[in-house]
């Protein structure tokens, strides 16, 4: 059943802006989460991960927050480059369930113009 | 990271053919396969799940006779669509689990059913 979900299907910034891509989770037991980006006609992408024991995580250029209140994380991009412009899906999964599939969010379009 | 694989790319068949769609991971064993498929401007939605050496695991409303899932080896898993109809046109997309709990995505495979 649909478990992840995004807020926003699309996003527009401009080149250099920071962008914030939403997502929220409704599986309380999801202990792993991560952030995909798709560009078209292709793979998911990975772009950063964060366990549920944590509730920000950096990468270059981007961070997770983690919310576990409210079921909720963001993806941060700073400095947002043309390309940047792909889906963004979020995904969760259990960790102490071995050989469990990664259930995907709806995904949200990020458009950069320069 | 790791890397997978998918073979072809790209199909078309005609109505009421079967296609088979490789899986490879090429750089470590995966016993643990996922089939996703994802339609334009939508999610990647989970199909079902390779073990190797055992029967797969199909998600609520996948028919696992329409939808053969052979997992044959720990660096390969095969999604035979039998009888195809133009409905089955589709983005497939195959993903491989670390040991661990990392899990990567092949390139997809564009099927189109004429």
């Amino acid at each position: 059943g649909e478990s992840v979900g995004l807020h926003l299907p699309t996003l527009s910034v401009q080149e250099g802006d920071n962008s914030i891509i939403n997502c929220a989770y409704s599986n309380s037991a999801s202990d792993y989460f991560i952030w995909y980006k798709q560009e078209s006609g292709k793979g998911p992408q990975f772009i950063i991960d964060i366990r549920s024991n944590m509730d920000k995580r950096q990468g270059q250029r981007v961070t997770v927050l983690l919310n576990k209140t409210v079921k909720h994380l963001s993806l941060q991009i700073a400095a947002t480059q043309p390309g940047d412009s792909a889906v963004y899906f979020c995904a969760e999964n259990i960790l102490g369930q071995a050989g469990t599939a990664l259930i995907f969010g709806k995904g949200t379009t990020l458009s950069v113009s320069s | 990271g790791a890397v997978v694989s998918q073979h072809p790319s790209r199909v078309i068949c005609k109505s009421g053919t079967s296609v088979k769609i490789e899986c490879r991971s090429l750089d470590f064993q995966a016993t643990t396969m996922f089939w996703y498929r994802q339609f334009p401007k939508q999610s990647l939605m989970l199909m079902a799940t390779s073990n190797e050496g055992s029967k797969a695991t199909y998600e609520q409303g996948v028919e696992k006779d329409k939808f053969l899932i052979n997992h044959a080896s720990l660096t390969l898993s095969t999604l035979t669509v039998t009888s195809a109809h133009p409905e089955d046109s589709s983005f497939y997309i195959c993903s491989a689990k670390f040991p661990s709990h990392e899990q990567y995505f092949g390139p997809g495979t564009r099927l189109t059913v004429t």
